[in-house]
């Protein structure tokens, strides 16, 4: 059975500073994604990451890939308040359907 | 382009009785999956479907099934409701699997069972 383990669970830092937040997961799977949360809302899409070594940035979040390690992060530079939000990643397992959540990552950062 | 959407957004049903939920993909896209988010459980993979068939299932009961039809729209039905069933609901539309593995995901509907 396919697990993914996010950490920390929850995150509280301050604007300007950076942090990481970490996915592993436990079978051989091909599909990574990174999902945002806001309070009451749907999810939204932020990386698909498809290949080892994959690296993908969009504005102060980058995301990685290590299929060997069977580890994705979640970098945040220079953090700022709207950036405060539950983060999930997801594991693809290719023949049992789509996604394995994290429990998510929620996020608060303080001025 | 519209995006996913779901209906109804809000549903109260008491303990027995049953709830259909509707879906419709984003134009073109032929794939819709569905979630159960939970305080407790997290998010929880429902069914999947592809051009009106079932391709997966996660680990529920029987109580919770679905369908798609050939719009690609899709119903998921919940029979017998429990208080246990209480949850945001969540569809998303992805298109073939070959040409992209991006699923986006509508606002969801927000059951609540009394």
């Amino acid at each position: 059975e396919l697990k993914v383990e996010q950490n920390p669970l929850f995150l509280s830092m301050q604007e300007g500073k950076n942090y990481t937040i970490y996915c592993n997961y436990s079978t051989t799977s091909d599909r990574l994604y990174w999902y945002r949360q806001d309070p009451g809302k749907s999810l939204e899409s932020l990386f698909v990451l498809l290949s080892n070594g994959a690296v993908k940035q969009e504005g102060r979040l980058m995301a990685s890939l290590d299929t060997k390690a069977r580890l994705s992060t979640l970098h945040i530079t220079a953090a700022v308040h709207d950036l405060s939000a539950t983060y999930f990643c997801a594991v693809d397992n290719t023949n049992a359907g789509k996604s394995t959540f994290g429990d998510g990552t929620t996020l608060t950062v303080k001025p | 382009k519209a995006g996913v959407t779901q209906t109804p957004r809000y549903l109260i049903k008491t303990r027995g009785q049953q709830v259909t939920l509707s879906c419709s993909p984003i134009s073109g896209h032929r794939s819709v999956s569905w979630y159960q988010q939970t305080p407790g459980q997290g998010l929880q993979f429902l069914f999947e479907y592809f051009s009106e068939t079932q391709r997966n299932k996660g680990n529920f009961p029987g109580r919770f099934s679905g369908r798609q039809f050939s719009n690609s729209r899709s119903e998921m039905n919940v029979s017998t409701l429990e208080l246990g069933d209480s949850a945001l609901y969540l569809c998303a539309s992805s298109l073939p699997p070959a040409d992209s593995y991006e699923q986006y995901f509508g606002p969801g509907t927000r059951l609540t069972v009394t």
